[in-house]
């Protein structure tokens, strides 16, 4: 079982659409939990850290679910511009920070 | 502020030679890490430095790979001899503090592609 899950995708939109993104990750003892956004042959860029709470940044909206191990990504009025690769990342750590996890990505298109 | 650099930003080698790829992290970070992503694969991890030391090398995939932060400052990343199975997108982050939800922050990697 690979230790980051997340929606095989792709997902297809609208501009406009609401979009949603699921993960699950395996490790308990997983601490930190991020959406990172990838463009086709950039880097990735941290999109948004996630936090037990839920947190909200404009037109996104991330949630956690520590007990179901589960991360989600939820994406409002679709631009063109979201056109990405939504990498779900989590880290753990012991002695030190430890390092990320990824899952393979999910790719989003947003057409007009 | 200057993000994290790497270079070069391509590289072909033949099978059998030698490559060393630079990371510069963002000043002040003391965390420096290599990740790899090889073609249909998601990204992994490989290494982790703290300073100059060597925090985490248990992605390391064999001993034809050397990583070293002399100072603590910036990195390098040697293949030595490369195979094609290296071929792939080798990206550098470095970190303040994953704690306070701050996350890490990537170079435009180096695309090593290995004939």
């Amino acid at each position: 079982r690979k230790e980051v899950e997340q929606d095989p995708g792709p997902f297809n939109v609208p501009e406009g659409a609401t979009v949603a993104f699921n993960c699950t990750y395996s490790n308990s003892a997983s601490q930190s939990f991020f959406w990172y956004r990838q463009d086709c042959r950039k880097e990735p860029k941290l999109l948004m850290s996630v936090y037990s709470s839920g947190n909200e940044d404009g037109r996104f909206t991330a949630q956690l679910n520590r007990a179901s191990q589960y991360i989600s990504l939820l994406i409002r009025d679709s631009k063109l511009s979201d056109s990405a690769t939504y990498l779900c990342v989590v880290n753990y750590y012991g002695g030190s920070q430890g390092n990320l996890i990824f899952g393979k990505g999910t790719k989003l298109s947003v057409k007009p | 502020e200057a993000g994290v650099t790497q270079f070069p930003s391509h590289s072909v080698i033949e099978k059998g030679q030698t490559v060393t790829l630079r990371c510069d992290p963002i000043s002040g970070h003391d965390n420096l890490y290599w990740y790899r992503r090889v073609m249909g694969k998601e990204i992994k991890f490989l290494l982790h430095f703290v300073k100059e030391s060597k925090q985490d090398e248990s992605g390391m995939p064999n001993n034809r790979f050397l990583a070293e932060r002399t100072g603590g400052t910036y990195s390098t990343l040697k293949v030595q001899p490369a195979e094609l199975e290296d071929s792939g997108v080798y990206f550098c982050a470095s970190s303040q503090d994953f704690a306070a939800g701050r996350g890490a922050f990537f170079g435009q990697g180096t695309r090593l592609t290995v004939v």
